[in-house]
């Protein structure tokens, strides 16, 4: 079955960067898009943008342009996402989450907190 | 960007009573060339990450109860939970996929009478 599974959580310094992992299983990693999404404590969804594992390319939502990198080892069949110049309101849980010929998210991985915190 | 809009923003129902959701679209999510609405409707229970229940705005995911059913097209669309039970306590939320960048309604919030 579709498994992702995300890096445990993470606590930065204002400024810092985080890079989330997410290691897919149960499928052909290049075959699907992977979604960035967040979500605030209390708050609602987010999304950040996505990632074609097969080409590399990718496409940011604006309001993170400049400050996320999202890429992929296809040996390891893990993606990843970095939000650099971090600040309090990236306090945020990241799910990753995989397309498929429905939906752009339709599996979605368990999650990784990041708070940032001085 | 298209905007959603989902009301109301809580809801409280009657176990094995309707829950009646509404989410609205800032502009058509209907793709002409396939005449498919990029609607879906997620839920999300707490400390877990949101789940697909319904896409193309009125087909249910393999495995979702047939107590929940999608209806609409164009720029407005209902989620509808026929007979509420417990488990359905929950946050939904309306996600748009016509374009990007993707956007989520603000969520509803569904807890019991």
């Amino acid at each position: 079955q579709v498994q992702l599974v995300q890096s445990g959580a993470e606590v930065k310094k204002p400024g810092a960067s985080v890079k989330v992992s997410c290691k897919a299983s149960g499928y052909s990693f290049s075959s699907f898009d992977i979604n960035w999404v967040r979500q605030a404590t209390g708050q609602g969804l987010e999304w950040m943008g996505w990632m074609n594992p097969n080409r590399g390319n990718t496409f940011y939502a604006q309001k993170f342009q400049g400050r996320v990198t999202m890429t992929r080892n296809t040996s390891i069949s893990t993606a990843y996402m970095e939000l650099s110049s971090l600040r309090s309101e990236d306090t945020a849980v990241y799910y990753c989450a995989r397309g498929s010929v429905t939906t752009v998210t339709t599996y979605w991985g368990q999650g990784s907190l990041v708070t940032v915190s001085s | 960007d298209i905007v959603m809009t989902q009301s109301p923003d809580s809801l409280a129902v009657s176990l094995g009573e309707r829950a009646t959701i509404n989410c609205k679209s800032s502009q058509s999510v209907l793709y002409s060339s396939n005449n498919k609405n990029y609607l879906a409707w997620y839920q999300q229970k707490p400390r877990q990450p949101p789940k697909l229940l319904i896409y193309w705005a009125s087909t249910r995911e393999s495995g979702v109860p047939d107590r929940f059913s999608g209806s609409g097209s164009g720029t407005d669309f209902t989620l509808t939970i026929s007979s509420l039970q417990a488990e359905d306590v929950a946050v939904y939320y309306c996600q748009q996929y016509y374009n990007t960048p993707i956007t989520f309604g603000q969520g509803t919030r569904l807890h019991i009478k």
